[in-house]
C-alpha cells in the first residue's frame, strides 16, 4: 500500500458525460501528479500540482482539468468524454522536490461507452 | 513529445537467473531516470532511480546502469524471483515532466 488513495476504483460512463476522479496523497506529500495509461500507450503525464498550485503540465487535453485543494487532495475532471478517454488514471504523490520519489495510487479505471 | 522506448516488449527468465531490461531515451537534457514496476491491477511502484551525474546505482538485488553517450538505461535484477514478474517501465525527466516508456513484461519461469 503506497498510502495514496484514489476513488472511485472503477467508473463506467457514456460519451459526452463529465466525471471527477479523486486523489488523496500520502500524509505529508505536497505534490500530486496525474497520469493516463491506455492499452496502446505507456503512462502519459497529465499535470502536477504542488501545494495547491499548478507546477507542470503535460499532455492534458483542454477537456480535462485538475485542481489541488487546501487539504492537498486533488481532483481530475474529465468532460465531453470520448471513447478514446477510456483508460486507467493514476495519481501519484511526492514530498515535492524535483527528484522526490513518486508514490502511485491504485488507479481509477474509466470506461466510456 | 518525448520518446522513451524499450528494446524488448517481453522477457522470460528462469527463476534464479539474472534479468536485464533495457530502455532507450531520446532527450539528452534528461537529468533524472527512474525504473518502475507495475504488477497486474496495481499502480506503478518505484524500484530505483539514477541522476545523470552517475553511471551506476545499486539497490537491493537491482542495479541501474546509465550510458549517456548512447542514451541507454538498463535495469538488472539479480536472482530473479517469481514475485518479480511484472511490467517494468523506465522514465526520463527533462525539465519538469516525466516521460515513460511503454514497458517490458517480465515473466519468471519457476
Amino acid at each position: 500500500d503506497s498510502g495514496v488513495t484514489q476513488t472511485p476504483k472503477h467508473l463506467i460512463t457514456a460519451t459526452g458525460q463529465r466525471v471527477t476522479l479523486r486523489c488523496s496523497p500520502r500524509s505529508g506529500d505536497l505534490s500530486v501528479y496525474w497520469y493516463q495509461q491506455s492499452l496502446d500507450q505507456g503512462l502519459q503525464f497529465l499535470i502536477q500540482y504542488y501545494n495547491g498550485e499548478e507546477r507542470a503540465k503535460g499532455n492534458i487535453l483542454e477537456r480535462f482539468s485538475a485542481q489541488q485543494f487546501p487539504d492537498l487532495h486533488s481532483e481530475l475532471n474529465l468532460s465531453s468524454l470520448e471513447l478514446g478517454d477510456s483508460a486507467l488514471y493514476f495519481c501519484a504523490s511526492s514530498v515535492g522536490g524535483a527528484w522526490d520519489t513518486q508514490y502511485f495510487g491504485p488507479g481509477t479505471r474509466l470506461t466510456v461507452l | 513529445g518525448e520518446s522513451v522506448g524499450l528494446h524488448l516488449p517481453t522477457l522470460s527468465v528462469q527463476e534464479g537467473d539474472n534479468s536485464i531490461i533495457n530502455c532507450a531515451y531520446s532527450n539528452s537534457a534528461s537529468d533524472y531516470f527512474i525504473w518502475y514496476k507495475q504488477e497486474s491491477g496495481k499502480g506503478p511502484q518505484f524500484i530505483i532511480d539514477i541522476r545523470s551525474n552517475m553511471d551506476k546505482r545499486q539497490g537491493q538485488r537491482v542495479t541501474v546502469l546509465l550510458n549517456k553517450t548512447v542514451k541507454h538505461l538498463s535495469l538488472q535484477i539479480a536472482a530473479t524471483q517469481p514475485g518479480d514478474s511484472a511490467v517494468y517501465f523506465c522514465a526520463e525527466k527533462p525539465g519538469n515532466q516525466f516521460y515513460f516508456g511503454t514497458g517490458t513484461s517480465l515473466t519468471v519461469i519457476p
